[in-house]
């Protein structure tokens, strides 16, 4: 399996902060990384898929970028409803594999 | 407005096969290109990806529980589901379907709102 290990596990910011976290995968997987935001007692929500593309309907504030084995999440100026925790997951092998989490908390 | 939607028992004794359905409104299940699939978070962490299942039956499992998943295709009732043999306490949590689109590079872009799933005697 390919491993997805994110960093850091927690953050704090502050509402207005630019903030980047950072996925990385164990092996190349190319493109093909999707990022995720889950808000507790909710489903996972869809915000990038293939590395950079921003899904339909998910705010310009959330960016993607990488490739290979490095990615990035970058939100430009945190919303106080960015506060929740963010997946990213590897769809290059057809054994998906999810990171273990970034939980982004209110400083 | 795609939606989806889990149904199944809440509680399974352990050693028994957990059973779960996945009903797909809103749009149709036997459309080329996308997978349905199964991901599962246990209380606290992270998520896991079971399965994804294709209109005609196509099937791929996680390696990990491969041994121990099934999962089945309805077009009739525009339904997927869902079956873990031999569970036991590591098995409890909550299990979310969701559209798995091979057309944005294999993505789970709609979700169900998750089920949980207790496993004990």
């Amino acid at each position: 399996d390919i491993q997805m290990t994110q960093s850091p596990s927690s953050l704090s910011a502050s509402v207005g902060d630019r903030v980047t976290i950072t996925c990385r995968a164990s092996q190349s997987i190319r493109s093909s990384l999707n990022w995720y935001q889950q808000k507790p007692g909710t489903a996972p929500k869809l915000l990038i898929y293939a590395a950079s593309s921003l899904q339909r309907g998910v705010s310009s504030r959330f960016s993607g970028s990488g490739s290979g084995t490095d990615f990035t999440l970058t939100i430009s100026s945190l919303q106080p409803e960015d506060f929740a925790t963010y997946y990213c997951q590897q769809s290059y092998s057809t054994s998906y594999t999810f990171g273990q989490g970034t939980k982004l908390e209110i400083k | 407005q795609l939606q989806l939607q889990e149904s199944g028992p809440g509680l399974v004794k352990p050693s028994e096969t957990l059973s779960l359905t996945c009903t797909v409104s809103g749009g149709s299940i036997s459309i080329t290109s996308y997978y349905w699939g199964w991901i599962r978070q246990p209380p606290g962490k992270g998520l896991e990806w079971i399965g994804s299942i294709y209109y005609s039956g196509s099937t791929y499992y996680n390696p990990s529980l491969k041994s121990r998943v099934t999962i089945s295709v309805d077009t009739s009732k525009n339904q997927f589901s869902l079956k873990l043999s031999s569970v036991t306490a590591a098995d409890t949590a909550v299990y979310y379907c969701a559209r798995d689109n091979w057309i944005d590079g294999r993505v789970f872009d709609y979700w169900g709102q998750g089920t949980l799933v207790t496993v004990s005697s």
